[in-house]
């Protein structure tokens, strides 16, 4: 089946710096990817989500980058604070469909 | 608006037993999704319901099964319970059928013994 795979399973940054997430899939059909945060105890959180028509979007503090060509997308955070830290989840969907997640990436965040 | 609400927020079964989780989702949203989080195997999709129709199933056994309300109010049922059932049990919901934007719940964490 089709799968979304992350490069670091966790990722320590320092409070203030700029955090980086990556996301690797596989499918290349798929229409949107979604970022959610994962914090103990709760469920996924949507952060934020790009169409496969583009490239880039920005949020407040986050930004998805998605690069079609090498199938990979990556969510920088920036100015990471402690309320960051959380797992973080990419996700692909495609119209219609079910959205298949990743394996997560746990982020620490340093005072 | 009030979120997703799942309940109960915590179960313990023993092997062989049934268990039922509800999920009530955002006021206004008709489609409910389930999907199974363990370590392991991370989030997994069990099945998503639309208009008490189910529209889309994950490859998980006939042991689980789910159903959907008028009120978009939903259910999900596992029988003959295995360890490996043993994972946080996630609902979400979204005003319409096809996934994006999912809004989560806390989830229902079961321990099978």
């Amino acid at each position: 089946g089709e799968s979304v795979g992350l490069h670091l399973p966790t990722l320590s940054v320092q409070e203030g710096d700029n955090s980086i997430i990556n996301c690797a899939y596989s499918n290349s059909a798929s229409d949107y990817f979604i970022w959610y945060k994962q914090e103990s105890g709760k469920g996924p959180q949507f952060i934020i989500d790009i169409r496969s028509n583009m490239d880039k979007r920005q949020g407040q503090r986050v930004t998805v980058l998605l690069n079609k060509t090498v199938k990979h997308l990556s969510l920088q955070i920036a100015a990471t604070q402690p309320g960051d830290s959380a797992v973080y989840f990419c996700a692909q969907g495609e119209a219609g469909n079910m959205l298949t997640f990743g394996g997560g990436t746990r982020l620490m965040v340093k005072p | 608006k009030a979120g997703v609400t799942q309940t109960p927020r915590y179960l313990i079964k023993t092997r062989g037993q049934q268990v039922t989780l509800s999920c009530s989702p955002i006021s206004g949203h008709r489609s409910v999704s389930w999907y199974q989080q363990t370590p392991g195997q991370g989030l997994q999709f069990l099945f998503e319901y639309f208009s008490e129709t189910q529209r889309n199933k994950g490859n998980f056994p006939g042991r689980f099964s789910g159903r959907q309300f008028s009120n978009s109010r939903s259910e999900m049922n596992v029988s003959t319970l295995e360890l490996g059932d043993s994972a946080l049990y996630l609902c979400a919901s979204s005003p319409t059928t096809g996934n994006e934007k999912l809004f989560f719940g806390s989830g229902t964490q079961l321990s099978v013994l």
